[in-house]
């Protein structure tokens, strides 16, 4: 079945230093993808998404390209601040149910 | 506009005990979602409701039932807790049935404890 992992975490960088956190998928059909972030102690909210192969979403400073050749929607900033800390997850919308299917979760954490 | 609003934020249960979780949104959306949060598992799907009057079991439905009570509201009961149980719910809603490309939006999350 259609499937999406995530580097593991934590990651834990200065601020104002670059992020890339990877994210894989494996899916039939033509998924969309997604990325949401969680702050503490809140829910989840929508960062960016993207539709189609060659799309590039972006929110806040963060970017991500739906690579359908690599099957891949790496998520890159090019400097955090402390408050990008969050749990982010990758997503994708199985063509064939509808449903959203979430990686595991990356913690990122920013120090000052 | 309140967005999707979940009721208690905080529970306790023991072993055996029944509750209900309760989760409304106030966007019009047809389609709304229950989850679970689990530590390195990301989220995962109990039911859905497609719209109001259906709904059907996702990944994880066992030990949990749930009624689409009208187009606003969509609870999520568990008859008798067990501590495998013990999880972070969240609600989650969006516009369309099921779209391919539809965002969701999700609600603050109850964190359940059984004992």
């Amino acid at each position: 079945g259609d499937s999406v992992t995530q580097m593991e975490g934590p990651v834990t960088l200065s601020e104002e230093a670059c992020l890339t956190i990877n994210c894989t998928y494996t899916a039939t059909g033509y998924p969309s993808l997604f990325w949401y972030v969680q702050y503490p102690g809140e829910g989840l909210q929508l960062l960016l998404k993207a539709t189609k192969a060659d799309d590039k979403g972006s929110n806040k400073g963060f970017e991500a390209t739906y690579r359908k050749e690599t099957t891949s929607f790496h998520l890159e900033k090019g400097s955090v601040q402390v408050s990008d800390s969050a749990v982010y997850f990758c997503a994708l919308t199985s063509s064939n149910t509808g449903k959203l299917i979430f990686g595991q979760g990356t913690t990122l954490q920013v120090k000052p | 506009n309140a967005g999707v609003t979940q009721t208690p934020k905080f529970q306790v249960l023991k072993t055996g005990q029944s509750m209900t979780l309760q989760c409304a949104q106030d966007m019009n959306h047809n389609s709304m979602y229950w989850y679970r949060q689990d530590p390195g598992m990301g989220l995962r799907l109990i039911y859905y409701s497609a719209s109001e009057g259906t709904t059907d079991k996702g990944e994880v439905p066992n030990g949990y039932n749930v009624s689409r009570l009208n187009k606003r509201e969509f609870s999520l009961r568990l008859e008798s807790a067990a501590p495998s149980q013990t999880s972070v719910y969240f609600c989650a809603s969006s516009e369309a049935s099921g779209g391919r490309t539809d965002t969701q939006y999700f609600g603050p999350g109850t964190r359940l404890t059984v004992l």
